[in-house]
C-alpha cells in the first residue's frame, strides 16, 4: 500500500529558482491538502483541493499555488522561492467527508532555500 | 479565526510517569482528531472524536471531548520509549472552509529510561 507519496524528499534551492513538489495518492479520496511544518509553528495549510480540478486558499497561500488535473495528484509550485519557505511540506489526502475523516499524510519534503 | 490551542509545548517525563496535553478552540468544533508524529515522520492519524462529552481509550492512550466540544486532552497512562514524539490536536468547523482541519502547535514529548 503506498497511500500518499510526496516527491522529492528533499531539495535545495537558490533563492529566486522555481520548483514544483508532486503528492500522489492511490486511495481515490476526493481530497487533498498542502501543509507546511516550520519548528513550533504546528502544521499549516496552504492551499487544499475538494475533487479534481479545485483548488481553494488555505491560512498561508502567498507564496504558492496549486494544480490538481488528476484525482490522484496534487502539486505545489513555488515561482520564485524565498528563504521565508523553507520549510517541510507534507501532502495529505482525505475520503469522502472533509474534516471527518482521518487524514493521511506522506512522508514529507524537506525544502532549503538559500 | 478558527484557533485551536495546545498546552504543553513541551512535556519531559520519566519512563512509567503520567502525560496529558490539552487542546482548546476559540470556537465550537464537529469533531476533533488527535495525530502522533514521531521525530523524522510524518504525523498519523490516533483517533476522532465526534460526541460532546466523549471519551475514547486505546490501551495506555485515553482522549476526552469536552461538554461544550470546544475542549479536549489526551491522557497517557505510565509512559514508554515508544511514545515519544509529537501530539497534536486537530479541529474542524461546520462547513465551506471551516470544514478544514486546524492544527494545535502540538506538544513534543520527550521519555527518559
Amino acid at each position: 500500500n503506498a497511500g500518499v507519496t510526496q516527491t522529492p524528499k528533499f531539495r535545495v534551492l537558490k533563492t529566486g529558482q522555481s520548483m514544483t513538489l508532486l503528492c500522489a495518492q492511490d486511495m481515490n479520496h476526493e481530497y487533498m491538502y498542502w501543509y507546511r511544518q516550520d519548528p513550533g509553528m504546528g502544521l499549516r495549510l496552504i492551499h487544499y483541493s475538494v475533487g479534481e480540478g479545485t483548488t481553494a486558499k488555505g491560512e498561508v497561500p502567498d507564496g504558492y499555488n496549486v494544480s490538481r488535473l488528476k484525482k490522484q495528484n496534487f502539486l505545489l509550485g513555488l515561482e520564485s522561492a524565498a528563504p521565508s519557505q523553507t520549510s517541510v511540506y507534507f501532502c495529505a489526502s482525505e475520503g469522502v467527508r472533509r474534516g471527518n475523516q482521518p487524514q493521511h499524510f506522506g512522508d514529507g519534503t524537506r525544502l532549503s532555500i538559500l | 479565526g478558527q484557533q485551536v490551542m495546545q498546552i504543553p509545548q513541551y512535556q519531559h517525563v520519566q519512563e512509567g510517569e503520567d502525560f496529558t496535553t490539552y487542546c482548546n478552540s476559540s470556537t465550537t468544533l464537529s469533531n476533533i482528531q488527535w495525530y502522533k508524529q514521531r521525530p523524522g515522520g510524518h504525523p498519523v492519524f490516533l483517533i476522532q472524536l465526534v460526541k460532546s462529552g466523549e471519551v475514547k481509550k486505546q490501551k495506555r492512550l485515553t482522549f476526552q471531548f469536552g461538554e461544550a466540544k470546544k475542549n479536549s486532552s489526551l491522557h497517557i497512562t505510565a509512559t514508554q520509549t515508544t511514545d515519544v514524539g509529537t501530539y497534536f490536536c486537530a479541529g474542524s468547523g461546520y462547513g465551506g472552509s471551516q470544514g478544514n482541519l486546524i492544527f494545535g502547535k502540538g506538544t513534543k514529548l520527550s521519555v527518559k529510561p
